[in-house]
C-alpha cells in the first residue's frame, strides 16, 4: 500500500529565503507526482505535475524534482514571499487510480 | 484549464438530516470521479471512487450506506451524507479525471460541511 510522508510538518522562514520541502513515497511504481497548495479552508491549487518519466518541472519560482528509484520528491521555492504561506501537499498518482496524499507541510513566510 | 465545480461550497445542517453535495466537470467528460475528505489539520483521504454508470468503490472504513455516491452522467457525481452526525463535519473535495487526458486529475473547490 502506497504511503506518502512529508518533511517538515511545519516551516517558518523570513521573507526572501529559499526553501525546500520534502516528500517521500514507499512504492516507486507511480504514474506521476503532483504538488498542491492549499490555503486555509480552501480547495487545492495544483502547482506542478511531474510525470514518472520526468525528473523535474519548473514554474516561476517553483521547482519540483522527482527521484522515483529512491521514492523522493522535493519542492524548491526560491525567494519566498508572505503570499507563499499555505499548506503544501504532495500526492502520488497510483497508475491512473486515485491520488495518495501526504500530510502536508505548513509554510509560514514572515514579512 | 478544465474546471470542476462543487455545490454547495458550505452547508450547515442538523444531526440526522441528509446532505447532498454535487461535483460537476464543466468542460470535459469524466468517467471517473473521486471523493476525498479532509478533517481539520489533516491531509486528504480518499473516500470512494465513482465510475459513471456503475457502483462506487469505497475505501476501507467508509460506510457505503452512509455516504451514498451516484455518478449518473459523465459530468456529474453526487455524494449524499445520510443521517449526518457532528463527526461527519469535514471538508469534502471531489476530483475528476478527464477521459481524454487520463493522467490528469482536476480538483473541485471543496464543500465544508458542519453538522450541528
Amino acid at each position: 500500500k502506497q504511503e506518502v510522508t512529508q518533511i517538515p510538518a511545519a516551516l517558518s522562514v523570513p521573507e526572501g529565503e529559499n526553501l525546500v520541502l520534502n516528500c517521500s513515497f514507499t512504492d516507486s511504481a507511480i504514474y506521476n507526482l503532483q504538488w498542491f497548495r492549499q490555503d486555509p479552508g480552501k480547495g487545492l491549487t495544483s502547482l506542478l505535475l511531474i510525470q514518472s518519466s520526468q525528473r523535474e518541472q519548473t514554474s516561476g519560482r517553483l521547482n519540483a524534482s522527482l527521484d522515483k528509484s529512491s521514492g523522493r520528491s522535493t519542492l524548491y521555492i526560491a525567494a519566498s514571499q508572505p503570499g507563499d504561506s499555505a499548506t503544501y501537499l504532495c500526492a502520488v498518482d497510483n497508475y491512473g487510480q486515485n491520488f495518495v496524499f501526504g500530510p502536508g507541510t505548513r509554510l509560514s513566510v514572515l514579512p | 484549464g478544465a474546471v470542476v465545480s462543487q455545490h454547495p461550497s458550505r452547508v450547515i445542517c442538523k444531526s440526522g438530516t441528509s446532505v447532498k453535495i454535487e461535483c460537476r466537470s464543466l468542460d470535459f467528460q469524466a468517467t471517473t470521479m473521486f471523493w476525498y475528505r479532509q478533517f481539520p489539520k489533516q491531509s486528504l483521504m480518499l473516500m470512494a471512487t465513482s465510475n459513471e454508470g456503475s457502483k462506487a468503490t469505497y475505501e476501507q472504513g467508509v460506510e457505503k450506506d452512509k455516504f451514498l455516491i451516484n455518478h449518473a452522467s459523465l459530468t456529474l457525481s453526487t455524494l449524499t451524507v445520510t443521517s449526518a452526525h457532528p463527526e461527519d463535519s469535514s471538508f469534502y473535495i471531489c476530483s475528476a479525471r478527464d477521459r481524454r487526458v487520463p493522467d490528469t486529475q482536476y480538483f473541485g473547490p471543496g464543500t465544508r460541511l458542519t453538522v450541528l
